[in-house]
């Protein structure tokens, strides 16, 4: 049984310009949450997505948007890049009724 | 802004002795959860700790948990080099999100 797997593992991307994180959740999980770690801090949560609906956000500009697919899989969007968005981005997933929350390994995004 | 503190920030031990780490949050909560992070990639779920529940064990790890101090504290015994890692609480308040410290960074050395 597959965990939390995310995509890219690493990106590189300019100033300005737009990135796409995937997720696909572990198996038999509909609820994805997406955080954000930067450099020695502990994770931030940006939104949870629960039957393809955004059903709680964190603190974080609109710039930041997601999306979730019938098969439970997500996206989170990221508009506009700036220096400050460089950081580890985290999915997990969980049943909707529980909640413990499986991560998945991040993906490593550096902005220049 | 994060709901809990860890402390101590960093931590050194001996393998074999045990680590003691603390958590402090702010608001209510449902549960609170700890967290294992190796080489800043994804967490690993270890224990979690209803409010409801003072103590809880896993294997080599306690948990316990005094809500009118909101605070919680993680013991690891007999660490093993395995163990070195980053330690995170996290705090669930019943809103579909998980509120995490800044981390307790344990170093057990051979």
């Amino acid at each position: 049984d597959a965990g939390v797997t995310q995509s890219p593992t690493h990106l590189i991307k300019t100033r300005g310009q737009q990135v796409t994180l995937r997720c696909s959740p572990k198996s038999g999980h509909d609820t994805v949450s997406w955080y954000q770690q930067a450099l020695g801090q502990g994770p931030q949560f940006i939104f949870q997505y629960y039957e393809e609906e955004e059903r709680q956000r964190g603190n974080f500009p609109d710039r930041f948007s997601g999306h979730q697919f019938p098969n439970y899989s997500s996206e989170l969007n990221v508009n506009a890049l700036l220096l400050g968005d460089s950081a580890l981005y985290l999915c997990a997933s969980s049943p909707s009724s529980f909640h413990e929350q499986y991560f998945g390994p991040g993906t490593r995004l550096t902005v220049t | 802004s994060q709901q809990g503190e860890e402390d101590p920030q960093a931590l050194s031990i001996q393998e074999g002795e045990n680590a003691t780490m603390n958590c402090s949050y702010k608001t209510s909560i449902n549960n609170l959860q700890w967290y294992r992070q190796n080489s800043g990639r994804g967490l690993v779920h270890l224990i979690l700790i209803r409010s409801n529940e003072r103590e809880k064990h896993s294997g080599r790890l306690r948990v316990t948990l005094d809500t009118s101090k909101k605070s919680s504290s993680l013991l690891i015994t007999a660490s093993r080099a395995a163990d070195t890692a980053s330690y995170f609480c996290a705090t669930d308040a019943n809103d579909y999100k998980l509120s995490f410290g800044a981390g307790t960074t344990v170093t057990v050395r051979a």
